[in-house]
């Protein structure tokens, strides 16, 4: 039972264009929301993150939308740049449940 | 460099046998997290400790255990391993534990079971 899907296994996007990764979750209990950043070689790296209290965050060129009624989130990249290509997993928490579900996550390609 | 350390880097095994993985949290935080990730799959979450106790379990098989140490340290057991073990094993770290708290992920165990 997949609680956190992120479908698009890969995407291709131009340097300065907008990178736009998507999830969906199925467990309306989840309160928390994250984007980690995977390089090879090296685990995953806090990105940003969201309360379910808010339908939008902001940290520099990376905005995640939360759109609760849909049970989707999304990270905005703008503008993507060579060295933002990474896998990129998203994660949804249950915060009285003491447990983080993640992605399978999307491997990001952005080209010079 | 998150700070989380992962020994061994890379280890392989056979079938049936048990190793042990360890991870050593970054300084001043009291919670580990276990993950398993195979090949095309997400981060599994296994198990997590808070300053010695387990706080939350999640896919563990009983054929794995793992414990935090008084010095914070942890250790993930896997026995009678099989093949479908074959993974990369990560250890992440926070300071408090909370689900609201940036987890810090070492560079991970790869673990080959042959």
């Amino acid at each position: 039972d997949q609680q956190v899907k992120q479908n698009s296994p890969s995407l291709s996007v131009q340097e300065g264009r907008i990178s736009i990764l998507n999830c969906d979750y199925t467990n309306s209990m989840f309160d928390y929301f994250l984007w980690y950043k995977k390089y090879p070689a090296e685990g995953p790296t806090f990105l940003i993150s969201i309360s379910s209290i808010k339908d939008k965050n902001e940290d520099g060129r990376f905005t995640v939308f939360l759109n609760k009624s849909a049970k989707h989130l999304s990270l905005h990249i703008v503008p993507s740049q060579p060295g933002d290509s990474a896998v990129y997993f998203c994660a949804a928490s249950d915060t009285g449940g003491f447990k983080t579900i993640f992605g399978a996550g999307t491997r990001l390609f952005v080209k010079a | 460099d998150s700070g989380v350390t992962q020994t061994p880097k890379h280890l392989i095994t056979a079938t049936g046998q048990r190793v042990t993985l360890r991870c050593s949290p970054r300084s001043g935080d009291l919670s580990v997290y276990w993950y398993q990730q195979s090949l095309d799959q997400g981060l599994q979450f296994l198990i997590q400790y808070y300053n010695g106790e387990e706080r939350a379990k999640g896919n563990i098989l009983e054929r794995f255990s793992a414990q935090q140490f008084p010095d914070l340290h942890s250790e993930l057991n896997l026995s009678s391993l099989e093949l479908g073990d074959s993974a990369l094993y990560f250890c992440a770290s926070s300071d408090m534990g909370g689900l609201e708290d940036t987890q810090y992920f070492g560079p991970g165990t790869r673990l080959t079971v042959l």
